[in-house]
């Protein structure tokens, strides 16, 4: 059965300073792994997603995520934050041939002036 | 040119009554979802269909019955509304392929008084 973790359900950053949002995995076959971001009042939407083409992947707003099989992981990273960066984001899981997908309980990022 | 739309935005009701939220997408997918977010932020999924055809059914209460008239359409009914309703819901669609994402709607909020 797939599950995603995700460490710390707030992270605060200051502004400029680096983003890393934390996602473990379990899935019983290659998973397609998701970060979602989702402002305030608003639905989620695809930051970047691994599918197996690469492990090291870029998203939008310059987000990226690393895919490491050895610790089952898939961090989400931000060189320098900004403001407009707030908002809550979702790791998720998929496993092949199957429509479920699996969402972590979320991260909400702050971003201090 | 919206892509996943739901109607309506906001619903207030009284416990007991009878409500139906609905979710169109015009992007051609053959999936559709519907999820439940908490307070907390927690995304739980309810139902998935594919093609009309009901393929994920989690531990949902009965009074919750979804329809999907066409692949672009797909409706949540809520029966005997309780507190415990009260919630935002989003609908999501997405290609057949597991390593395509979803694409949601704007949240419908709901609140049970």
């Amino acid at each position: 059965a797939q599950s995603v973790t995700q460490l710390g359900s707030h992270v605060s950053v200051s502004e400029g300073a680096l983003v890393l949002l934390r996602c473990n995995y379990s899935s019983s076959v290659p998973p397609y792994l998701f970060w979602y971001v989702q402002y305030p009042n608003q639905g989620l939407q695809l930051l970047l997603k691994y599918t197996s083409a690469a492990t090291l992947v870029k998203g939008i707003n310059g987000f990226e995520a690393e895919f490491k099989k050895s610790e089952t992981s898939f961090h989400l990273t931000k060189p320098s934050a900004h403001m407009s960066d707030a908002a809550e984001y979702f790791c998720a899981v998929k496993e092949g041939g199957y429509q479920k997908v699996t969402f972590g309980t979320g991260t909400k990022l702050q971003v201090i002036p | 040119d919206t892509a996943v739309s739901q109607t309506p935005k906001y619903l207030v009701t009284q416990m007991g009554n009878d409500k139906s939220i609905k979710c169109e997408q015009n992007l051609g997918h053959d999936t559709m979802y519907w999820y439940k977010q908490d307070s907390k932020k927690f995304l739980k999924i309810m139902f998935s269909y594919n093609n009309k055809e009901l393929i994920i059914n989690e531990t949902v209460p009965n009074r919750f019955s979804p329809k999907s008239p066409d692949k672009a359409h797909l409706n949540l009914h809520i029966n005997s509304l309780e507190l415990g309703d009260s919630a935002v819901y989003f609908c999501a669609s997405s290609q057949n392929s597991p390593m395509d994402e979803q694409y949601f709607g704007p949240g419908t909020r709901l609140t049970v008084t």
